[in-house]
């Protein structure tokens, strides 16, 4: 069963503005880590930031924050300010007894 | 600061063909991960290891094999390579299972079968 939706495989934003890139997560069990990666043209895998289960505000990394909605099992990335380096492939993650990744979002941010 | 190096790069082999990829980490992790990512399908887990010696299966298993006789090492063997196999593969360290633990990811193997 599919445990990580991510629903958009493309986005495009304009430089400096805010985007937000979707993420629902399906599990019954009550702990559970949300992460997010980065996977720039080059291959790498960066980690960018991590929200638990029991953490009341969403967590923010700099210009990343995530919006967690616990009820709606849903923890968006959002990217304020962007830039074209942040141009890359988008992996959300759920651990609970597994880690398990989204298909990714392509983002690509114009000039 | 290495973190997670992963051996070769890039590789291209024939069908039937055997190879090992080596993975090597430098930041005293107990827990090592294979992944392969494939167009379309995110990550999924090949195998793992909780620790030096002992090894358990993940998500796709099936074709290979893996082996962890030092901490800091994490070999993936194809036995016989088939086309289906052709993919990115990750090689991923964390401290511990710790649900707030990320894991660090090397840079990428990727690999061709023809």
């Amino acid at each position: 069963a599919q445990k990580i939706t991510q629903t958009q495989p493309g986005m495009f934003v304009q430089e400096k503005e805010a985007v937000t890139l979707d993420c629902t997560y399906d599990t019954s069990d009550p702990s559970y880590g949300l992460f997010w990666y980065k996977q720039p043209s080059s291959g790498e895998m960066i980690f960018l930031i991590y929200q638990g289960s029991y953490d009341q505000q969403n967590a923010t990394e700099g210009r990343y924050s995530l919006n967690f909605q616990k009820a709606r099992k849903s923890a968006n990335l959002v990217i304020s300010a962007s830039q074209l380096g942040d141009s890359a492939m988008y992996f959300c993650a759920m651990r609970d007894e597994d880690m398990r990744f989204g298909a990714g979002t392509r983002l690509t941010v114009k000039p | 600061n290495a973190g997670v190096t992963q051996t070769p790069k890039f590789r291209v082999l024939k069908t039937g063909q055997s190879m090992t990829l080596l993975c090597a980490q430098d930041m005293n992790h107990e827990y090592m991960y294979w992944y392969r990512q494939d167009p379309g399908m995110g990550l999924r887990l090949i195998h793992y290891s909780v620790g030096e010696g002992t090894t358990a299966k993940g998500e796709v298993p099936d074709g290979y094999n893996v082996s962890r006789l030092k901490k800091q090492n994490f070999l993936l063997g194809l036995e016989s390579a088939a086309p289906s196999q052709t993919s990115v593969y990750f090689c991923a360290s964390s401290y511990s299972m710790a649900l707030d633990q990320p894991q660090h990811f090397g840079d990428g193997t990727r690999l061709s079968i023809l």
